[in-house]
């Protein structure tokens, strides 16, 4: 069974202080590890990763991969309040008729307080 | 861009009627998928499609059916809704031409069975 685990669940910071937050798989036929960002309303996309060790950025936030260990980071450094959301990662499978078919991890709630 | 549009935002209904979620996007894409989300339990793929008239099930299908009878309108069915039921549910399409192109969502359909 494939399976997406992320930690921690649930984070606490102050504005300013950097986090990282953590995603394992163990899939059969991997084709690519996602992060989204969820606040209210719809996840909305951050970064698509499909090759170990190449860091992919956007601003404050940035997130690598490593395929021979089968996880994922998400950095972001000095947080916001803005930043407080539930962060999303989700592994695509390689097989041929699966399009873009995603398995979601639980999710990490972060709270960045003043 | 894309936009994907779910009629209802919130939605109560009762145990044992029909329920009717409705999900239209406007990029043409290929790829149309149903999830839904809990507590605990983050995003579960309940069913999806490549093409008109096309479905697959996903991970937890019982309880639920699915039809796409044009390519930017993909509709769940809860033949019966039961307690268990209650749930956030999000749409998502993807491009299938576009290899792994990331899901974009709509906003949810908070549906509560009474």
């Amino acid at each position: 069974e494939d399976k997406v685990v992320q930690s921690p669940l649930s984070l606490v910071v102050h504005e300013g202080d950097t986090v990282t937050l953590n995603c394992s798989y163990e899939v059969t036929n991997f084709r690519s590890l996602l992060w989204y960002k969820q606040e209210k309303k719809a996840p909305t996309f951050l970064f698509m990763l499909t090759s170990s060790g190449i860091e992919k950025k956007s601003g404050r936030l940035s997130s690598i991969l490593d395929k021979k260990e089968l996880f994922s980071i998400l950095n972001i450094t000095a947080t916001q309040t803005g930043d407080s959301a539930v962060y999303l990662c989700a592994v695509g499978l390689g097989e041929e008729t699966s399009g873009s078919r995603l398995t979601f991890g639980e999710g990490t709630q972060l709270t960045v307080n003043p | 861009d894309v936009k994907v549009t779910q009629s209802s935002r919130y939605l109560v209904k009762r145990t044992g009627e029909k329920v009717f979620l409705e999900c239209v996007q406007d990029m043409d894409h290929e790829n149309m998928f149903w999830y839904r989300q809990d507590p605990g339990l983050g995003l579960r793929l309940i069913y999806f499609s490549y093409d008109v008239k096309m479905k697959e099930k996903g991970d937890i299908p019982e309880g639920y059916s699915v039809s796409r009878e044009k390519k930017e309108r993909f509709s769940l069915i809860l033949e019966s809704a039961s307690t268990n039921q209650t749930s956030m549910y999000l749409c998502a399409s993807s491009s299938f031409w576009q290899g792994n192109s990331p899901l974009h969502f709509g906003n949810g359909t908070r549906l509560t069975v009474t």
